[in-house]
């Protein structure tokens, strides 16, 4: 069976600093993979998504920058932090091919920057 | 432009049925899902509509019109558990998924 893993769970952060935050998959191979941000009580913004090892494409222009080094991970990074990139930030994959296939997210990770 | 369109809060009550529409405007249409997520937890995956009529799985059914870029979640027999956020999500062309901002259902007693 396939699962997500996010790591860390929590993160406080000051303004400025940098972040990594990764993301990876098992029991599955060639995923499309998707970062997303959700700010507090609203819905997700796509930030990035993946469709193959070195591939990324940002939705939106901001501060972070996302990698996939390898076929089931993925990281997102950011240089220096701002106080709106406070959020929970959701990892999710989706199988390759047709459309019509559910994403699976993985458990987040809610950031704080302070 | 891409938008999708769903009410922000609802409330119903515990045994009842409640109906969460969503209206969608996207640029290229491969499906449309309906996601439930308990507060501070990931989505979870509840209902795939690509053509057009009612899908039904349990106690939970969604409904797609596709020319009039609708759908609806219904919800029967609601129990307590069932509070939570339901995102409507449209897969457009590509590898995309557009979210909804969810609509916030409480179940009360």
């Amino acid at each position: 069976s396939q699962t997500i893993h996010q790591w860390p769970a929590t993160l406080v952060q000051p303004v400025g600093s940098p972040l990594s935050l990764e993301c990876t998959v098992e029991g599955t191979s060639n995923p499309n993979l998707y970062w997303y941000r959700q700010a507090a009580g609203r819905g997700l913004q796509l930030l990035f998504y993946s469709v193959g090892i070195g591939q990324i494409s940002s939705e939106v222009p901001q501060n972070l920058s996302a990698s996939r080094p390898q076929d089931r991970q993925f990281i997102l990074s950011s240089k220096k932090l701002l106080l709106s990139d406070s959020g929970f930030y959701l990892c999710a994959w989706r199988l390759t091919g047709s459309g019509g296939n559910e994403q699976f997210f993985g458990p987040g990770t809610r950031l704080t920057v302070l | 432009g891409q938008n999708i369109d769903q009410p922000t809060e609802m409330t119903a009550t515990e045994g009842a049925i409640v109906q969460i529409n969503c209206t969608y405007q996207t640029s290229g249409f491969n499906g449309l899902f309906w996601y439930q997520q308990h507060a501070g937890e990931a989505p979870t995956f509840l209902s795939y509509n690509v053509l057009d009529g009612l899908e039904e799985k349990g106690r939970f059914s969604s409904f797609l019109s596709r020319s009039k870029g609708y759908s609806y979640l219904l919800l029967k027999e609601l129990q307590m558990k069932d509070s939570a956020s339901y995102l409507c999500a449209v897969q457009g062309g590509g590898f995309k998924t557009i979210f909804g901002a969810g609509t916030r259902l409480f179940v009360k007693a």
